[in-house]
């Protein structure tokens, strides 16, 4: 299996634009998560979800951000529009299922909006 | 909800020495407990975990133990290297099927040659 599969690698967009973020879940596995880090703020959660359906997006930072699972392999987080404060590496992981099992990241995506 | 903290946030050994890591949780029906490393430039990668029926595990010079009475949990890696330099971070997850792991904060490990 190639892994967590997250597309593109880098984005450089203007404040305004729209934001798209890819990602491939590993094949069989039930649980999508993003997260962004950043050096101030670490390591957040922004929405996971399960067997397709968003169980929790209280990490979602404003009503700019969106995330969408259109099928049980694939994921979206779209930025709508962007800020310089969006600028961060947003990763997602997928695993097996909820509870006790590990994630597998993707590589992430560096994103800077000037 | 469950918290996790991790500590020392920064670590830096000589390499040959031993590194130990230490997280504390706070919801007792968290049962789950992976480790994760971070390298420069890369997603954080799963290194080793350890469930709540077992009390240490070890894979060649990395080990996990577990207090679930003192809701503790600790990374252990013996004879650093300098691959071993990376950020690791400790979570914690319920055994339900409805939970996602909480992470601590991360510990920056540098071994110096």
């Amino acid at each position: 299996d190639a892994g967590v599969i997250q597309s593109p690698r880098h984005e450089v967009t203007e404040m305004g634009q729209e934001v798209t973020l890819r990602c491939k879940l590993i094949s069989g596995h039930n649980s999508l998560f993003w997260y962004r880090q950043t050096m101030m703020r670490g390591l957040e959660l922004l929405i996971y979800f399960n067997n397709n359906v968003p169980i929790d997006d209280s990490g979602m930072p404003e009503d700019r951000f969106s995330a969408k699972m259109p099928n049980a392999s694939f994921s979206t987080l779209k930025i709508q529009p962007s800020e310089p404060r969006d600028s961060a590496v947003y990763f997602c992981a997928s695993s097996l299922a909820l509870g006790n099992y590990g994630y597998t990241f993707g590589s992430g995506t560096r994103l800077t909006v000037v | 909800g469950e918290n996790v903290e991790q500590h020392p946030s920064t670590l830096s050994v000589q390499e040959g020495d031993s590194a130990v890591i230490k997280c504390t949780y706070s919801d007792s029906a968290s049962n789950y407990f992976p480790w994760y490393k971070q390298e420069l430039g890369k997603g954080p990668q799963l290194i080793i975990d350890i469930r709540s029926n077992v009390g240490e595990k070890k894979d060649q010079r990395i080990a996990v133990t577990l207090n679930k009475t003192a809701k503790h949990f600790s990374l252990h890696i013996t004879e650093t290297q300098p691959e071993d330099s990376a950020v690791y971070f400790c979570a914690a997850s319920p055994g339900t099927n409805a939970g996602k792991s909480t992470f601590g904060d991360g510990t920056t490990l540098t071994v110096k040659p």
